[in-house]
């Protein structure tokens, strides 16, 4: 899989938005973007993911530069529950690629009250 | 709404004796994996399972582990003989069969294995 690169942390303030940036300028055509979150002492769980074109559901959107070497997910009002470690993962959905997910360091994501 | 079980939450082993982590994936999905974390570390994938084969590994899936799916909605995880570094957080996940690997995973809570 490609590799991505995240900020370590970030910090942000309670129902202000929070905008996590990820850098994979080596994405090839056929991988998708996904992002992962882990709560303190919870298995990771799945956020979103996009291949081209901008995506929004319930938990967050997805905004994809372009020319695709980067993305940036954003939580519209950050809640105290969203502090968690962020992971950006690309993913070939060609079919050939590795079915197992390669998890980075992530961004461990700090909400202030 | 539908979600992956782990038992145990906690395992303590001694050094060199057998292991098994079991997970209840979720009922409509074919594809099961299984990853750990060392504490203050990455999670790391170990192995994917699909139509009762192995269908990849890691490095560190060697051969004290084993899978198995012993019936219709149980998945196992097997370590032979444990070693002190085994010490970690067993997470197992799910995917729902889809045309392309662009789909979720959906993990279980984990269980902390501890080797002393």
């Amino acid at each position: 899989d490609a590799k991505t690169t995240q900020p370590n942390s970030m910090e942000s303030n309670e129902e202000e938005p929070v905008h996590l940036p990820c850098n994979h300028s080596t994405i090839s055509g056929t991988d998708y973007i996904h992002w992962y979150r882990q709560l303190p002492s919870q298995g990771p769980e799945y956020v979103i993911h996009g291949l081209t074109s901008n995506v929004n559901n319930r938990m967050a959107s997805l905004a994809i530069a372009e020319d695709r070497k980067s993305s940036t997910l954003i939580l519209h009002r950050a809640t105290l529950r969203d502090a968690a470690v962020y992971y950006c993962i690309l993913r070939d959905g060609s079919g050939g690629g590795a079915d197992g997910l390669t998890f980075g360091k992530g961004t461990h994501l700090i909400i202030q009250p | 709404e539908p979600e992956v079980t782990q038992t145990p939450s906690h395992q303590v082993t001694q050094m060199g004796q057998e292991v098994i982590l079991r997970c209840v994936p979720i009922s409509n999905h074919l594809y099961f994996y299984w990853y750990r974390q060392i504490l203050g570390q990455k999670v790391e994938f170990l192995v994917s399972f699909y139509n009762n084969e192995i269908s990849e590994k890691s490095e560190i899936f060697d051969d004290q582990f084993s899978v198995e799916r012993p019936d219709g909605s149980n998945f196992t995880l097997k370590i032979r003989s444990t070693k002190l570094e085994d010490s970690a957080m067993y997470f197992c996940a799910s995917r729902a069969l889809a045309g392309a690997l662009s789909y979720e995973q959906y993990f279980g809570p984990g269980t902390r294995l501890t080797v002393t």
